[in-house]
């Protein structure tokens, strides 16, 4: 059974730092992982979406790595801002036949960055 | 091209009446997903259909609970007989295929059971 772990679950830094997010999956056969954020009682907005067959994926300061081997992904971001202040969740797909598109989410690291 | 769209995007109901959560789908997406966030939880997979179909219901309680997506109209998550505990926010998402397209999710909608 597919799980998913996110550390840390909650982060507060300055504006300004760089940071990393932490997910890890315990099975890995899957056909994507995808990085979102929420923001308080608000949906979810697609960050970034890395095939297995990929090893990062980059969206303006965002950069989002996988290594599927030992089940891990990271979420970068380059001189967080106020507006970063959200939940971040990051979710797996499986593959083979078992992929109907179900994603498998974690908890979720909720961010706060202060001016 | 507008997003998922669901609505209510609140809605209050009390013990033991129906709660029926609407969902359109981004257009020309025929895979819809329904997802449950239930209070300081992550979201949990409840249930996928395609059209007129229901694909997988395996995260979706055995009673009380249904789906549909019609062939005309947005697909309907409904909630029989309201408990507490079925306060949560649910998320609808939406897909053009099965397997590589990635998943557009709505705003939810936010259920309160009193």
């Amino acid at each position: 059974k597919q799980e998913v772990t996110q550390i840390p679950a909650a982060l507060s830094v300055p504006e300004g730092e760089n940071l990393v997010l932490n997910c890890s999956f315990t099975d890995s056969a899957i056909y994507n992982l995808q990085w979102f954020r929420q923001d308080p009682g608000k949906g979810l907005t697609s960050l970034l979406l890395i095939q297995s067959s990929q090893r990062e994926q980059t969206s303006g300061r965002l950069n989002a790595s996988l290594d599927k081997s030992s089940g891990r992904s990271t979420l970068y971001i380059a001189a967080s801002q106020p507006g970063d202040s959200a939940t971040y969740l990051c979710a797996v797909r499986r593959d083979g036949s078992g992929n109907t598109g179900k994603l498998i989410f974690g908890q979720g690291t909720t961010l706060q960055v202060k001016p | 091209n507008a997003g998922v769209m669901q609505n209510p995007r609140h809605l209050v109901r009390r013990r033991g009446q129906e709660a029926r959560l609407r969902c359109s789908p981004m257009k020309g997406h025929s895979h819809v997903y329904w997802y449950r966030q239930l209070p300081e939880e992550g979201l949990k997979f409840m249930v996928y259909l395609q059209k007129e179909n229901i694909i997988d219901e395996s995260g979706m309680p055995k009673e009380r609970f249904s789906a549909e997506f019609p062939k005309e109209g947005p697909s309907i998550l409904r909630i029989q007989q309201v408990v507490r505990g079925d306060s949560a926010a649910y998320f609808c998402a939406s897909s053009p295929d099965r397997a590589a397209s990635p998943l557009h999710f709505g705003n939810g909608t936010r259920l309160t059971v009193t």
